[in-house]
């Protein structure tokens, strides 16, 4: 059965240090993969998404995630993260013609000042 | 334009009680979604519109869930005698096809009594 694992529910980090945030899916043919991010009152908003090509996907607010076939991860990851940056970070792989999404459990991410 | 709108933002309803939660997605959107995310969890696939009909309904959890999108825009998720376990957040998202990136809307917090 297709599912998607992150193993770390929190994670705090200093304000300008680097981010790394793992996912590890599980599904029999070639994933689409996705970053979303939550905020307190918001919708789920879209970082970055792997459909195929270049394994190292750039995506908006700085964020990066690299795709892993041997590995099943696709981890997310920002240089140098900002106090802005505090929410809950969603791994999401899309299944049966990718109309539907297999989620994670969410990190979330806190910011020392 | 404006993105994926949800109404209500919040619910309280009573244990056996009918309610309705409404999505109007982005003008344009053929396709939409509907998730429901409980306390501590990612979202949780419901159903799939393509247009006017349901094209997968597998995560229905029961028939006292119904959903519908007669003119192949706003949708209405419908629960019949609601229980407590259906407490949670419910979030709908469209997009313009399913290989397209799916917006998703800020939720219905669904509370049952």
């Amino acid at each position: 059965a297709q599912s998607v694992t992150q193993p770390d529910i929190h994670i705090t980090v200093s304000e300008g240090a680097s981010l790394e945030l793992r996912c590890n899916y599980s599904y029999g043919a070639t994933p689409y993969l996705f970053w979303y991010v939550q905020s307190p009152g918001q919708g789920l908003q879209l970082l970055l998404k792997y459909f195929s090509g270049d394994t190292l996907v750039q995506g908006i607010k700085g964020f990066e995630a690299e795709f892993k076939r041997s590995q099943s991860s696709f981890n997310l990851r920002k240089p140098s993260v900002h106090w802005s940056d505090a929410a809950e970070y969603f791994c999401a792989v899309g299944v049966n013609s990718n109309y539907q999404l297999i989620w994670g459990a969410g990190t979330k991410l806190i910011i020392k000042p | 334009g404006a993105g994926v709108s949800q109404t209500p933002s919040n619910k309280v309803t009573e244990k056996g009680k009918y309610v309705e939660l409404r999505c109007d997605p982005i003008s344009g959107h053929t396709a939409l979604y509907w998730y429901r995310q409980s306390l501590g969890q990612g979202p949780e696939f419901l159903i799939y519109f393509q247009g006017t009909g349901a094209a997968d309904d597998s995560g229905l959890p029961n028939d006292r869930f119904f959903a519908v999108r007669p003119e192949g825009s706003v949708s209405t998720l419908k629960i019949q005698r609601t229980e407590r376990g259906d407490s949670a957040v419910y979030l709908c998202a469209s997009s313009f096809g399913t290989q397209e990136t799916q917006y998703f809307g800020p939720g219905t917090r669904l509370l049952v009594l």
